[in-house]
């Protein structure tokens, strides 16, 4: 969906190297959340944010920060990549309607990435 | 913490057929999502459904939440329903658990 783009879409970086994944969305929501996922495993929360000054840790924080410039945009950071940190790192936004208690995830394309 | 499982692991259909994908959680949630991966990893939110039962075209999910756990059913399936499907659960501390997943296979 190009209303969550997440940029770089792949990254080859070495051990100990600070690496900075960006995430920017134009569906206008507050909520915005960054998983990574592993070969044959599901998703996990790294961080979350429900608005500009909201920021949350999630399951696996550790060895990452983000950054919530904007309601549009939410980057995350490995201040020392590690190679456990290889996998695939999804970007998402959400809203709550409150008018039908629904809420959807929208997804980004997700950035591989390799750390050697 | 809450544990999330989901079965089968995989599962091979033939293109028509139905089935049901089942999701099991350990304690209560505020609520429960399904989605969908497909082979080139897009993944696409399906139901938000904490309760209750919700229909969007030949797909369908059920949960129980007072027996903790959410049924997805896809009937009449075809060879673009392959992929992997997620179920994952919000807890009260707005903390996102997803499952193992079921990988899919609808084979013409």
């Amino acid at each position: 969906d190009a209303d969550v783009t997440q940029t770089p879409r792949n990254r080859i970086t070495k051990t100990g190297k600070r690496i900075m994944l960006e995430c920017s969305q134009t569906k206008g929501h507050d909520r915005m959340y960054w998983y990574r996922q592993d070969p044959g495993l599901g998703l996990r929360l790294i961080y979350y944010s429900f608005d500009v000054k909201d920021i949350n840790k999630g399951e696996i924080s550790d060895g990452y920060s983000v950054s919530r410039q904007a309601q549009a945009k939410f980057s995350l950071s490995l201040e020392s990549a590690i190679p456990n940190q290889t996998a695939l790192y999804f970007c998402a936004t959400s809203d709550f309607d409150w008018r039908i208690s629904s809420e959807t995830q929208y997804f980004g394309p997700g950035t591989r990435l390799l750390v050697l | 913490g809450i544990q999330v499982e989901q079965s089968p692991p995989d599962l091979i259909l033939q293109e028509g057929a139905n089935s049901t994908l089942r999701c099991n959680f350990s304690d209560s949630v505020n609520n429960l999502q399904w989605f969908h991966q497909n082979p080139w990893g897009q993944l696409i939110n399906l139901f938000y459904i904490p309760s209750g039962t919700k229909q969007n075209g030949r797909l369908s999910a059920t949960t129980v939440a007072t027996e903790r756990y959410s049924l997805l059913y896809i009937s009449s399936s075809q060879t673009t329903d392959s992929g992997v499907y997620f179920c994952a659960v919000v807890t009260s501390y707005d903390k996102v658990i997803f499952g193992p997943g079921t990988s899919l296979s609808v084979i013409p």
